[in-house]
């Protein structure tokens, strides 16, 4: 059973730094594009980063461009998002998702993780 | 980048009824085009892939068509556990989009 599962949010002051961790399990991580999308509070999705099979490539919107950072490691089958410079309207749950091979579907996603950012 | 308008933000519907939901995208996507549903709990599941392809175990009453810029989703006869939201999304081109989601609630 593909499971994916989110840890590492939290309330953080604008300015500050984050990181969110997501441990996979149940299938091959290291043959799978990922990727991080989020839900603001009573908003739509937004997508965040996508990332290649060996992490070589990858994709950001504007929004998050130059202050977000997806990783992973394939070894530990986890996956990975530095979140720095926070703004009040990064605030929202944050879901690792997995692309279906050679798409940039998600076909699973996380149970998500709140970030908070408030001074 | 792709903007993806969603109609309508709300749709009340009674149980056995068929609805559509639509979803338009500001260029031609070549019907790189999925289907998402948001349960209340926040559990997110794909439906449909490339406009019309059914995910494994979604059940038959989904079915998505359309093409160009052009899109929709229909249940054929609404179940209690299809009550949600739901999103379109394009995967045309970087950065990908989604809709902004339809609350499909009982009437």
């Amino acid at each position: 059973e593909v499971q994916l599962v989110e840890s590492g949010g939290g309330l953080v002051q604008p300015g500050r730094s984050l990181k969110l961790s997501c441990a996979a399990s149940g299938f091959t991580f290291s043959n799978y594009y990922m990727a991080w999308v989020r839900q603001a509070p009573k908003k739509g999705l937004e997508w965040v980063a996508t990332i290649s099979t060996s992490g070589s490539r990858t994709y950001y919107p504007d929004s998050v461009k130059g202050r977000f950072t997806i990783s992973r490691d394939n070894a530990k089958s986890s996956l990975y998002l530095q979140m720095n410079s926070l703004k009040s309207e990064d605030t929202a749950t944050y879901y690792c998702a997995r692309h279906n091979i050679g798409t940039t579907l998600f076909d699973y996603w996380g149970q998500g993780v709140m970030v908070t950012v408030s001074s | 980048d792709i903007q993806m308008t969603q109609s309508p933000s709300s749709l009340p519907a009674s149980l056995g009824e068929r609805v559509t939901i639509s979803c338009r995208a500001s260029q031609g996507i070549s019907n790189n085009l999925n289907w998402y549903q948001q349960k209340p709990d926040g559990t997110i599941k794909p439906l449909i892939y490339y406009t019309s392809n059914l995910q494994s175990g979604v059940p038959s009453r989904f079915s998505g068509s359309g093409s160009g810029t052009d899109y929709s989703l229909t249940i054929s006869s609404l179940e209690p556990e299809d009550f949600a939201m739901y999103y379109c999304q394009q995967d045309a081109s970087f950065p990908l989009t989604f809709g902004s989601g339809t609350k499909l609630e009982i009437k």
